[in-house]
């Protein structure tokens, strides 16, 4: 069974901090991975992809990569109140019909 | 979303009639997928597409069948809606750069069955 876990959370965190949320993986042939935002009530949006190994920085978000271990974390550098959502990690075999496989997803809160 | 849309948004229906949930996209992608999502159980696959007449069963496609017709257009049928097919429907859409651009979501369509 190919699976995604994510620590559900919440994970609470200070306005201005930096949060870390965590991902591990089983499935050794994936390649690519995301993170997903989704608020209350919405659908998930896409905000960050990496699929090599290190670290990928786009603004506030910085996605890391290590395939070794099977891990894929995403930090949240100057938490604001509006980061405050459910992040869902997700991988992809690209042999697989470019089916994504998901986690569960992490709730994030940050408080003023 | 820019590019695909659910329709409708919201349903109340009856247990045991016929439900069907629309996708449309414009964006030409020849992936498509229809997705539930729980409290507790996340983003679970009913069924998806990879073309034209082409589909195939997701993890949970137990009482539900689709069509694609037209590359636009995903359809999914609930054929005799349950109390346990209550959940948010979303469709996504994936681009041939997938590994860069991963899926796209509608807004989502939320059912109820009573």
């Amino acid at each position: 069974q190919k699976e995604v876990e994510q620590n559900s959370g919440p994970l609470s965190v200070p306005e201005g901090a930096i949060a870390s949320l965590n991902c591990t993986y089983s499935d050794r042939g994936s390649q690519s991975f995301f993170w997903y935002r989704q608020y209350s009530g919405k659908s998930p949006e896409l905000i960050m992809f990496i699929y090599s190994n290190g670290d990928k920085e786009d603004g506030r978000f910085t996605a890391q990569l290590n395939k070794a271990s099977q891990y894929v974390s995403l930090l949240i550098r100057d938490s604001q109140p509006s980061d405050s959502a459910t992040y869902l990690c997700a991988a992809s075999n690209a042999g697989n019909n470019r089916k994504l496989i998901w986690g569960l997803g992490t709730s994030l809160a940050v408080n003023p | 979303d820019a590019g695909i849309t659910q329709s409708p948004r919201h349903k109340v229906t009856e247990t045991g009639t016929p439900v069907t949930l629309r996708c449309h996209q414009t964006e030409n992608h020849r992936y498509m997928y229809w997705y539930r999502q729980d409290p507790g159980h996340g983003l679970r696959l009913i069924h998806y597409s990879y073309g034209v007449k082409d589909t195939d069963k997701g993890e949970v496609s137990d009482g539900y069948s689709v069509s694609r017709s037209k590359t636009e257009d995903f359809l999914l049928t609930l054929e005799s809606a349950t109390s346990s097919q209550t959940s948010v429907y979303f469709c996504a859409i994936s681009a041939p750069r997938q590994d860069q651009h991963g899926y796209t979501f509608g807004s989502g369509t939320r059912l109820t069955v009573v």
